[in-house]
């Protein structure tokens, strides 16, 4: 299983919008609702912050949100805030039974 | 509060094993599903294997498949990793991973701080 493709870096200042895409195939991300999204600060855990989608766990900002259109699964958050600053990982459920993440993006609010 | 706490990662050599375990707490640990997700140094998030909250169901990734084994005993509230045959490349942070549902290992809601992992003669 082939991981999911995530642009390497991303950059917004504050208050601006950015949106990181998660591109797969129809056997993962085009095939299922299944796409999560995780923050993961530098040595920290990542975090829940979008799943199945578009669904914001409680908790989560409302400036976070995702959309799917086919193969490709987007976050876009708005407002960008300093400690938005982190990496971000999409993930999806695959026609395998298993999990495949993307590479990462790493966002910097400049 | 709910939370994981992954223990038992150390040296191993390579062929050698190493059983890791998470405890978890804080919620109704047989009503979830559990993961196991890994990190190598500076690199991105690997899943690796998943079971169901009665523990009949689980998946491997194919890197690890054949290798490694996931359980749970639900009376002890506690998730394991048994890894054998390790290879350099298992060499990681392993963390263990709350799912949102019984039987969904997809999306995970709660992690520990992770174990690390290293496998060198």
């Amino acid at each position: 299983q082939s991981a999911l493709t995530q642009p390497p870096s991303v950059s917004g200042s504050p208050g601006q919008s950015v949106t990181i895409s998660c591109t797969g195939t129809s056997s993962d991300v085009g095939g299922y609702n299944r796409v999560s999204w995780y923050q993961q600060s530098p040595g920290t855990a990542p975090k829940l912050m979008i799943n199945e989608v578009s669904n914001r766990p409680s908790g989560v900002p409302d400036r976070f949100s995702g959309s799917k259109s086919g193969n490709t699964a987007s976050l876009t958050i708005s407002g960008l805030q300093a400690e938005d600053e982190a990496d971000y990982y999409c993930s999806s459920y695959t026609s395998s039974s298993t999990v495949v993440f993307g590479g990462g993006t790493k966002l910097t609010v400049l | 509060e709910v939370q994981v706490l992954e223990s038992g990662g150390g040296l191993a050599q390579p062929g050698g094993s190493l059983r890791l375990s998470c405890a978890a707490s804080g919620f109704s640990f047989s009503g979830y599903a559990m993961s196991w997700v890994r990190q190598a140094p500076g690199k991105g998030l690997e899943w690796i294997s998943g079971i169901s909250g009665g523990g009949g169901g689980t998946d491997y990734a194919d890197s690890v498949k054949g290798r490694f084994t996931i359980s749970r005993d639900n009376s002890k509230n506690t998730l394991y990793l048994q890894m054998n045959s390790l290879r350099a490349e298992d060499t990681a942070i392993y963390y263990c991973a709350k799912c949102r549902t019984v039987t969904t290992k997809y999306d995970m809601d709660v992690w520990g701080q992770g174990t690390t992992v290293t496998v060198s003669s």
